[in-house]
């Protein structure tokens, strides 16, 4: 159980266009989805936090009109990286929780080239 | 700010021996969950162990366990018989009740067979 699966796993895409990265949660409902960016040998940074129904909450640093996140449902979250430079290369992730006191689970991440 | 820091970059181990990792982390509540996390090659984020803070007692899941110091805020991972597909990365977590969780910079283990 507790299976997050996100989509895709990894993505091309030119200088300027956007790219939408999708996180499920296949088992169960999480009305918290988070979303993570990793850089090569580093540890996972906090970008966003995303609430069902509700804006998400961006930690500081992060531009919110440049990753764009959606939480429509109970079950989907996505992540719009727009008008992409190669400087937003990177591994993003996503996670959620089962509930209030469980731990986080994992999607297999998406990585993401800008050329 | 709550912080989680990992002061070893980089550990070996011989395969079949045993391995600590260390993890300390800064807060003011009292009420908190820790989290062991690997990440294998594969960048899969896997949960290892976890530890409620009200517990006294350290977790133990199999091959792995925890020394727990909540007065001295530690929180180490013990490894052992260690095998080869233990090598990954692990990341130290904390988190406080509902809110998000902080990751240490990680420790990279290898294991020689």
């Amino acid at each position: 159980g507790a299976v997050v699966s996100q989509h895709p796993s990894w993505v091309i895409c030119k200088s300027g266009t956007s790219v939408k990265i999708e996180c499920r949660s296949l088992d169960f409902q999480a009305t918290t989805m988070f979303w993570y960016r990793q850089f090569p040998k580093q540890s996972l940074m906090l970008m966003a936090t995303s609430n069902e129904g509700s804006k998400a909450t961006y930690e500081q640093g992060v531009e919110k009109d440049k990753f764009l996140i959606n939480h429509a449902s109970l079950t989907l979250s996505t992540l719009t990286v727009t008008s992409a430079h190669p400087e937003d290369s990177s591994f993003y992730i996503c996670s959620a929780r089962t509930g209030g006191r469980s731990p986080l689970h994992f999607g297999n991440g998406t990585r993401l080239t800008v050329t | 700010a709550q912080t989680v820091t990992q002061s070893q970059p980089e550990m070996s181990v011989q395969e079949a021996e045993t391995v600590t990792l260390s993890c300390t982390y800064d807060t003011s509540e009292s009420d908190y969950y820790l989290f062991w996390y690997k990440q294998p090659p594969s960048r899969q984020m896997i949960l290892v162990i976890r530890q409620e803070a009200y517990k006294q007692q350290n977790a133990t899941e199999n091959r792995f366990s925890v020394n727990f110091q909540k007065a001295a805020k530690s929180f180490s991972l013990k490894i052992s018989d260690s095998q080869l597909g233990d090598a990954a990365m692990y990341f130290c977590a904390y988190r406080h009740n509902f809110n998000k969780f902080y990751f240490g910079s990680g420790t990279k283990l290898n294991v020689k067979p």
